[in-house]
């Protein structure tokens, strides 16, 4: 595609319900990155692939979140047992990461709001 | 640990009136800055990469500047569409295999007609 996709765009879920988040990266990218952003703030890392593999999920806040790429190309990023805490704007990014080509596109974002 | 911080947290312009946004990081060996631009409730829209010290980049009314230790987003006669969120982000070379982008809070950024 054209550019990175996410969806669902919005997504409202009940407190302790299980969510799924999707991204499509622009094709050909093969970095990957998922981020959390609150009101007001910056962008905070939750986990980055190379290709199929996690290579940082550092930024995983516990073991409620988990996300997967099992063919190198789409991700979904899960959610068990949401609290009201989770609520966000999830955004999902992609790079080439090629000498002096390293800059990340991202997504339109999931509005998470966990009721 | 990579740290970035940008000033001021919000800023507001009269249209044509030039200013610059602040950005300040402390990164181990800096693999890229990079601008973004955000509109309310949108994804981060990528402006610029800077790799090296006295590197500058201009996208129409904007120039993005840098240093070793800070980069200026330069805004020249402003218009009202350039109202937005503007983030910066560091890739540094700490943490060994991570490409992880660090982004500061942001500077918002309101012109008046």
């Amino acid at each position: 595609g054209a550019g990175v996709s996410q969806t669902p765009s919005n997504k409202v879920t009940e407190k302790g319900k299980y969510v799924e988040l999707r991204c499509d990266p622009i094709s050909g990218h093969t970095a990957l990155y998922w981020y959390r952003q609150s009101l007001g703030q910056g962008p905070e890392f939750l986990i980055y692939f190379q290709g199929t593999g996690a290579a940082d999920d550092s930024g995983l806040p516990n073991d409620r979140f988990f996300a997967v790429r099992p063919e190198g190309s789409v991700s979904t990023l899960k959610i068990q047992r949401t609290e009201r805490g989770d609520s966000a704007m999830y955004l999902c990014a992609s790079s080439l990461l090629r000498q002096m080509n390293t800059e990340a596109f991202f997504g339109q974002g999931t509005r998470l709001t966990v009721v | 640990e990579d740290q970035v911080t940008q000033s001021p947290e919000a800023l507001r312009l009269q249209e044509g009136e030039s200013s610059s946004l602040n950005c300040s990081y402390t990164v181990s060996g800096l693999r890229g800055l990079f601008w973004y631009r955000q509109d309310p409730g949108k994804g981060p829209e990528f402006l610029f990469t800077l790799y090296s010290a006295g590197e500058e980049k201009e996208k129409e009314r904007l120039k993005a500047t840098l240093t070793k230790k800070e980069s200026f987003l330069h805004i020249t006669a402003p218009k009202p569409e350039d109202s937005a969120t503007y983030l910066c982000a560091v890739r540094g070379g700490s943490g060994g295999a991570t490409n992880k982008l660090i982004f500061g809070t942001g500077t918002l950024l309101a012109v008046q007609p």
